[in-house]
């Protein structure tokens, strides 16, 4: 079956530093997803790649899809109390309808 | 438009107990999964409907099961309730299930086993 790694687990930041959040799979992707959650909330989708190489932004956050779409990375430039929260990976297998969710990155960041 | 909407929003059971939750997804949406949350598992994925059938399943025991009504609203029952089915359920709905379709979530059901 598919494998999912995100890593780190948890990441804790002072405010006004950077993060990042690696997601990798063992297999080639057809697209990934990027999701937020906030304490006591619900996920809550952030973007779509598709494309191999693909670089997207929103605002600080940056998303990249690898070369080989096997792994995908968030990056959030200048971290914000609103950042905290757990960021999820989800993933399409090539061929695959079925989602695989990464266990997450949980981000404290301390003011 | 509204929302994904679920309820209960809490309960507590107690073992060997069942129970039964309610997701009625966004308008015009057809496909709604449900996934279960826990601080140690992360989310799992526990089955897909798409137009009243079961279009796809996690690996749960036969005690969580679903339907899908023809309005697409949905319910999952978990029967025989264990300590350990304690957890988060969310609901989430889509256009129409594919990959490349924005999972919208609803708030989740906190279902507590004592």
């Amino acid at each position: 079956g598919q494998q999912v790694m995100q890593i780190p687990q948890y990441q804790h930041v002072q405010e006004g530093e950077d993060f990042t959040t690696y997601c990798n799979s063992s297999t080639t992707l057809s697209n990934i997803q990027w999701y937020k959650q906030r304490p006591g909330g619900h996920p809550v989708f952030l973007i779509q790649l598709v494309k191999s190489g693909e670089v997207k932004k929103q605002k600080r956050l940056t998303f990249q899809f690898g070369e080989a779409k096997k792994n995908s990375s968030l990056h959030i430039t200048a971290t914000q109390t609103t950042d905290v929260g757990t960021y999820f990976c989800v993933l399409t297998q090539g061929g695959s309808e079925k989602l695989v969710f990464g266990k997450g990155t949980k981000l404290t960041v301390n003011p | 438009k509204a929302g994904v909407t679920q309820t209960p929003r809490y309960l507590i059971k107690t073992r060997g107990q069942q129970v039964t939750l309610s997701c009625s997804p966004i308008s015009g949406h057809r496909s709604v999964s449900w996934y279960q949350q826990t601080p140690g598992q992360g989310l799992q994925f526990l089955f897909e409907y798409f137009s009243e059938t079961q279009r796809n399943k996690g690996n749960f025991p036969g005690r969580f099961s679903g339907r899908q009504f023809s309005n697409s609203r949905s319910e999952m029952n978990v029967s025989t309730l264990e300590l350990g089915d304690s957890a988060l359920y969310l609901c989430a709905s889509s256009f129409d299930g594919l990959a490349k379709n924005i999972q919208y979530f609803g708030a989740g059901t906190r279902l507590s086993v004592l």
